[in-house]
C-alpha cells in the first residue's frame, strides 16, 4: 500500500524559500502512472492545487505560482520536492503530498499535511 | 476567491439525502467529465469519493453519488451518517491542463 509523508521546516521567514520533501514508500518511482503532486489548504479551509511531476520529469504548475515554484523528483531516494521561493504570509498553510494517476484530480493517496507559518 | 462555487454549508437528518452542487464554467466543469470529491474530517487529509464525474474508488459506499449537468456537478449522499458529517471538495481539471478546487461545503448531519 503506497504511504506518502512530508518533511520539512514548519517556520519560514517572510520573502525566504520553502522546502519540503514528500517520501513515497509502496511503490516504485520509476514506473507510469503517478503524478506526483503537491496542494495546499489555508487556515480559511480553501484547498489550491500547487502542481505535479510526472516520473519522467515533465511537471505542471498552478499559473498563479508558477513563476516562484519548483517541482523535482529524485527517483533514487523515492522522493519528490517542492520549493516555494520568495514566501509572504500569504503562503502560510497545510501542505500535501499526494498522487494522482491520470493527472486529472483524482488524488487517490495523500500524505497526512504539514503546517507552514511564514512569519518573521 | 476559489474557482468553483460551493455553498458554505449544507445539512440534513440521518436516513434523509442531501445534494451539494459545485458549479464552475464552460472551461473545466462544463469542458471534461473530470470533476472528484472529497470528504475532509477535521485534522485529517482529504479521501477521495468520486472521480471523473460518477465514479467511486474502491471502498467508497454507493451511498455517494456524483452527476454533472452542463456546468455544474452534485454529490448526493443518500441514507445520512453521522460519520458523514465532514467537509466535502469539488475540482476539476480545465482546459489549460490545470486543477481547481470548489471553496468547500461544511456537511452537518442534525
Amino acid at each position: 500500500q503506497m504511504q506518502l509523508l512530508e518533511s520539512g521546516p514548519g517556520l519560514v521567514k517572510p520573502s525566504q524559500t520553502l522546502s519540503l520533501n514528500c517520501t513515497v514508500s509502496g511503490v516504485s518511482f520509476n514506473s507510469g502512472g503517478h503524478y506526483w503532486s503537491w496542494l495546499r489548504q489555508f487556515p480559511g479551509k480553501g484547498l489550491e492545487w500547487i502542481g505535479y511531476i510526472y516520473y519522467s520529469g515533465t511537471s505542471y504548475y498552478n499559473p498563479s505560482l508558477t513563476s516562484r515554484i519548483s517541482i523535482s523528483i529524485d527517483s533514487s531516494k523515492n522522493q519528490f520536492s517542492l520549493t516555494l521561493s520568495s514566501v509572504t504570509a500569504a503562503d502560510t498553510a497545510v501542505y500535501f503530498c499526494a498522487t494522482t494517476p491520470g493527472g486529472y484530480g483524482d488524488f487517490s493517496d495523500w500524505g497526512q499535511g504539514t503546517l507552514v507559518t511564514v512569519s518573521s | 476567491q476559489s474557482a468553483l462555487t460551493q455553498p458554505a454549508s449544507v445539512s440534513g437528518s440521518p436516513g434523509q439525502s442531501i445534494t451539494i452542487p459545485c458549479t464552475g464554467t464552460s472551461s473545466d466543469v462544463g469542458y471534461y467529465n473530470y470533476v472528484s470529491w472529497y470528504q475532509q474530517h477535521p485534522g485529517k487529509a482529504p479521501k477521495l469519493m468520486i472521480y471523473e464525474v460518477t465514479n467511486r474508488p474502491s471502498g467508497i459506499s454507493n451511498r455517494f453519488s456524483g452527476s454533472k449537468s452542463g456546468n455544474t456537478a452534485s454529490l448526493t449522499i443518500s441514507g445520512l451518517q453521522a460519520e458523514d458529517e465532514a467537509d466535502y471538495y469539488c475540482s476539476s481539471y480545465t482546459d489549460t491542463s490545470t486543477l481547481v478546487f470548489g471553496g468547500g461545503t461544511k456537511l452537518t448531519v442534525v
